[in-house]
């Protein structure tokens, strides 16, 4: 059973930076499809990244040139590089593999969410 | 891009059966998938593919999806079903309905 674990969250000045974790057991992040989706105080899901098995990695209109997904494969480990983030990038972000067929695909397995802060 | 609608909100009595809602365009052409979220918990699916349950979803969850509609069911609602419910298709990318709470009275 797949287990995620995400870390690097909290309150950061509007223009800063900040990187977050998403550490699996039970997965190999490098052959999945692994994801950032994320979720606004008292709003709906947004999906935000993923990056695929090949190294190729695609993202939502809202965050593309400021965010960037990468991984660690010895560490087992998926990465969210966000730079000058605004008060609208403040929310809950969720870890998730994403599971894909030839016509759709849906997230199978979720992280417990780290919770970012943007506020001067 | 591709838009679904869901109603705020859906209240059941105990033990009754819940329909929560999930609208598109032609929706009933896409594979639907649900998911809760339970109060400060992160998601969990419940239905993927428009009727597939993982393992763990109790055989109370069920779900349709035709024409411009997507539907969960919840049949015998315990007062543990109280959450949001989400639906989600691909619409080239992950597309997200707004969300549902689930009210068990």
């Amino acid at each position: 059973e797949a287990q995620l674990v995400e870390s690097g969250g909290g309150l950061v000045q509007p223009g800063g930076s900040l990187r977050l974790s998403c550490a699996a057991s039970g997965i190999t992040v490098s052959s999945n499809y692994m994801t950032w989706v994320r979720q606004a105080p008292g709003k709906g899901l947004e999906w935000v990244s993923v990056l695929y098995g090949d190294g190729r990695s695609y993202y939502a209109n809202s965050v593309k040139g400021r965010f960037s997904t990468s991984r660690d494969n010895s560490k087992n480990t998926l990465y969210l590089q966000m730079n000058s983030l605004t008060a609208e990038d403040t929310a809950v972000y969720y870890c998730a593999r994403r599971v894909d067929t030839d016509s759709t695909c849906w997230f199978d397995s979720w992280g417990q969410g780290t919770l970012v802060s943007v506020s001067s | 891009s591709y838009e679904l609608s869901q109603s705020l909100s859906v209240s059941v009595a105990l033990g009754q059966t819940a329909r929560i809602t999930c609208g598109g365009n032609n929706i009933g052409t896409k594979d639907v998938h649900w998911y809760v979220q339970r109060p400060g918990q992160a998601p969990v699916l419940v239905i993927y593919k428009n009727t597939n349950r993982p393992s763990g979803t109790p055989e109370r969850f069920s779900a349709s999806n035709s024409g411009n509609t997507a539907t969960l069911t919840i049949s015998r609602a315990q007062g543990g079903d109280e959450a949001d419910y989400y639906c989600q298709v691909w619409g080239n990318a992950p597309v997200f309905g707004g969300g549902t709470k689930l009210t068990v009275l």
